[in-house]
């Protein structure tokens, strides 16, 4: 079946602007994942859901970071006001257990 | 304060010989811990898991160490192919029964032919 898929793949974004990440998880999938992976390091856990509840979002790193799963599927990253400092690799992944399975990832560059 | 530790940055290997990657913790409270694989411009893929109630799980080529009062485990692939190439990360959960996992910074296997 298809994997996690996420869109846009690239986005540059001046400094201040708003951007949306979304995230299409793997068919049946409960659990939910976003991820930041700066250059040269392991993806770091931003927020966590089981189905439409935000169970952890102790990852986040400013109150400029929302996360939303209406409706237990789709899944969007809001960063509003974005710095430069929020250039990376923002990756979702999808589970039904342990195993996360990742989707290639948006590459946000704040110019 | 880095949780989850792979210490070597790179490792080179020959085609045909067998590759180890490790990783090292510090929370005894990790209970399971998964192993990925990523190619350049891909997200991570899933490899390899293992519980902390078994000290070892094979799967194909890839096998998964765990010594748990060492708080160490190693990913070894064997025969390496060309193809293995890639950053491998180790990935651990942070406490029993959720799954929020600490992810090491990877170890970049370079399998020569």
């Amino acid at each position: 079946g298809a994997g996690v898929s996420q869109s846009p793949r690239y986005k540059v974004a001046k400094r201040g602007q708003d951007v949306a990440l979304r995230c299409d998880p793997i068919s049946g999938h409960v659990s939910l994942f976003w991820y930041q992976q700066a250059l040269g390091q392991g993806p770091e856990f931003l927020t966590y859901f089981q189905n439409e509840a935000q169970l952890d979002k102790s990852g986040l790193p400013s109150d400029r970071f929302f996360a939303e799963r209406p409706e237990g599927s789709v899944s969007t990253l809001k960063i509003q006001r974005t710095q430069q400092e929020d250039s990376a690799v923002y990756l979702c992944a999808s589970s039904q257990e342990h195993e996360q399975y990742f989707g290639p990832g948006t590459r946000l560059t704040v110019t | 304060d880095q949780q989850v530790k792979q210490n070597s940055p790179s490792l080179s290997v020959q085609e045909g010989r067998i590759s180890i990657l490790n990783c090292d913790y510090t929370n005894s409270m990790f209970d399971y811990f998964l192993w990925y694989k990523k190619y350049p411009a891909e997200g991570p893929t899933f490899l390899i898991s293992i519980s902390s109630i078994k000290d070892k799980n094979e799967d194909g080529r890839f096998t998964v160490f765990l010594n748990k009062s060492a708080k160490h485990l190693s990913l070894h692939i064997v025969p390496s192919q060309p193809g293995d190439s890639a950053v491998y990360f180790c990935a651990a959960s942070v406490s029993p029964g959720t799954y929020k996992y600490i992810f090491g910074t990877g170890t970049r296997l370079k399998v020569l032919a």
